[in-house]
Parts: C-alpha cells; sequence; structure tokens
C-alpha cells in the first residue's frame, strides 16, 4: 500500500534560514505525491504536487519539492525561512482512490 | 466561490448521543472525502465516496456512518458518540485523487 513517512515531527529554524521538511514515500507504482500546509485552527491547503511532468515542483509562497526515485524521497525545501512559514506541515500519497497522509510536521520559525 | 462548507464548527456531545456533520461543496467534485484529525496521528481517512450514492470505508470507519445522497453534500453520521471520537473532522472533495483535494475548515467535536 502506498504511504508517506514524515522525518521529524517537530523542526525549528531561524527567520532567513533553509528549511527543509522530509517525507519518504513507499509505493508500488509511480506515486502522486503532494505537501500540504495547515496553519492553526484551519483546514490545510495544497502547497504543491508531483505528477510525473518534472522532478522538481514549485509550489506557492516560495516552496519546492523535488522528487527522488532512488531514494524514495519528496523532500520540502525553501532557502529563506519567514515568521509566516511557521505552520504544520503534511505530505501526502494518492492512493487507491483516496490520499495517505504523514503524520506532519511542526514547523517553528524563531526571529 | 465558497469551496468546502462544513457545519458545525464546533459540538460538544454527550456520550452516547448522535450528530450529523454536513459537508457541502460547490466546485461540482465527484470525489468527497471525511477525514480526522488527532495530535501526532496525522489525518486518518474515515469514509469517502467517489460519486453521487456511493460510499466507501477508509482506515477508521468504525462508529461512522455516511451519505452521499446529493453529489454537493456528503454527511458524516455519529449514532452513539464515544470520547474517543473527540476529534478534529475534516471534509474535502476532489475530481479525483490525482489531483490533489480542498479542504473545508474543520468542524472540532468534543465528547465528554
Amino acid at each position: 500500500a502506498q504511504s508517506v513517512t514524515q522525518l521529524g515531527s517537530h523542526v525549528s529554524v531561524s527567520e532567513g534560514a533553509l528549511v527543509l521538511l522530509r517525507c519518504n514515500y513507499s509505493s508500488s507504482v509511480p506515486p502522486y505525491l503532494f505537501w500540504y500546509v495547515q496553519y492553526p485552527n484551519q483546514g490545510l491547503q495544497l502547497l504543491l504536487k508531483y505528477t510525473s511532468a518534472a522532478t522538481l515542483v514549485k509550489g506557492i509562497n516560495g516552496f519546492e519539492a523535488e522528487f527522488k526515485k532512488s531514494e524514495t524521497s519528496f523532500h520540502l525545501t525553501k532557502p529563506s525561512a519567514h515568521m509566516s512559514d511557521a505552520a504544520e506541515y503534511f505530505c501526502a500519497v494518492s492512493a487507491s482512490g483516496a490520499l495517505n497522509f504523514g503524520k506532519g510536521t511542526s514547523l517553528l520559525v524563531t526571529p | 466561490n465558497a469551496g468546502v462548507t462544513q457545519t458545525p464548527k464546533f459540538r460538544v456531545l454527550k456520550t452516547g448521543q448522535s450528530m450529523t456533520l454536513l459537508c457541502a461543496q460547490d466546485m461540482n467534485h465527484e470525489y468527497m472525502y471525511w477525514y480526522r484529525q488527532d495530535p501526532g496521528m496525522g489525518l486518518r481517512l474515515i469514509h469517502y465516496s467517489v460519486g453521487e450514492g456511493t460510499t466507501a470505508k477508509g482506515e477508521v470507519p468504525d462508529g461512522y456512518n455516511v451519505s452521499r445522497l446529493k453529489k454537493q453534500n456528503f454527511l458524516l453520521g455519529l449514532e452513539s458518540a464515544a470520547p474517543s471520537q473527540t476529534s478534529v473532522y475534516f471534509c474535502a472533495s476532489s475530481s479525483g485523487s490525482n489531483y490533489g483535494y480542498t479542504f473545508g475548515s474543520g468542524t472540532r467535536l468534543t465528547v465528554v
């Protein structure tokens, strides 16, 4: 079954530093992969998605993710963190008509 | 364009009570989903629907029932609420899981 594992339930970065949130997938077929962001007391918002068109995917708010088949990874990055990036981030994989989500990574941005 | 609307936003139930959560979408999506979110557990799929009149079980369906009588609405029912059902419930819709979801803002349910 298709699944994702997010490494690190909490990540802390300084404002202006690189953001790296890790996601590894398990899939027997070429996967469709997604990153979502959840701000406090809100629903989830799509950041970006990988659908096999290009391995480097650019999303909203300056985020991007690179699909690496050899590493079964789909890590999310942003060159320079902003205070407004503090949120919960979820990786997800399409599986049998629905999305399977990882457990989430909480990003803290310090001044 | 409202997207996905969930009602109510908050609810407190006593153990054994029943209730229905309503999800409505105005994007003409075929697929609709109910997830629950618990701390440290991510989102877990309860039930989903691939079209009007169809429903299917997800990862954690026990204690819940659903109905999709109209394409735009997806109802989640709790017949006899238990404290273990205290959670935040999210509804989502899509044109297909490969396209990603549009989420509602959630319903925070507490069962005492």
